[in-house]
């Protein structure tokens, strides 16, 4: 079945830019989610549709999109920003979804 | 104020059935898709399958199709996931989570989520 792949770790000092990928052969296809999840917690979605942001979410967070490859930014990153980020996409035909394994990001 | 309410925990043995349950409140139930999500213990994010609560039109992922059931009573606002036989294996962390800044069949985008309903499967 079909697969996304993250990195499983990022690391950046505070104030730094970090970027997490996500990989995907439909992803030309399909639009890409991204999700910010702290311990304990329930995730929450920080980017719809490759590269808009919710509202209250902080403008340092972006997103992009090139061919099978979608990116998650976080600009002038801090300490609060520490969690794990997951994306989220379709299959080519769009009848389920698929998580990446995850990308745990650490503040140094 | 949109809130989606999850059942309690749960603690089963194996081979038992199980029915968690999510109810929604705060917009019209039928308008947006709610998905199932499962967390395994110190694990990522797997999204199960889904239900349009409107005509409760499903989909699963490969990997759960055919080992849980998902479901709807629209009445009442609240989707359900349900077990015949749990086995070890299903102890985790299950969401429900609701479309969010995109509605239909096309959107992934999970903008509001319960706050989970813990399954401990042990003998």
């Amino acid at each position: 079945s079909y697969e996304l792949t993250q990195p499983p770790s990022v690391s950046v000092s505070p104030g730094q830019t970090a970027r997490i990928t996500c990989s995907g052969d439909a992803l030309p296809k399909q639009y890409a989610y991204w999700y910010q999840q702290k311990p304990g917690q329930a995730p929450v979605l920080v980017i719809y549709k490759d590269s808009e942001r919710p509202s209250g979410i902080p403008e340092r967070f972006s997103g992009s999109s090139s061919g099978t490859t979608v990116t998650l930014t976080i600009s002038g990153v801090q300490a609060e920003d520490e969690a794990d980020y997951y994306c989220l996409s379709a299959d080519s035909s769009g009848t389920y979804g698929v998580f990446g394994g995850g990308t745990k990001l650490t503040v140094l | 104020e949109v809130q989606l309410v999850q059942s309690g925990a749960e603690v089963k043995k194996p081979g038992e059935s199980l029915r968690i349950s999510c109810k929604g409140s705060g917009y019209s139930f039928t308008s947006y898709w709610i998905s199932w999500v499962r967390q395994m213990p110190g694990k990522g994010l797997e999204w199960m399958g889904r239900i349009d609560p409107s005509d409760s039109y499903t989909n699963y992922s490969p990997s759960f199709q055919g080992h849980v059931t998902i479901s709807a009573d629209k009445s009442i606002s609240t989707a359900y996931l349900q077990w015949s036989s749990l086995k070890a294996s299903d102890t985790a962390m299950y969401y429900c989570a609701r479309q969010g800044y995109c509605s239909g069949g096309s959107c992934y985008s999970l903008g509001y989520w319960g706050q989970g309903t813990l399954v401990t499967v042990s003998s």
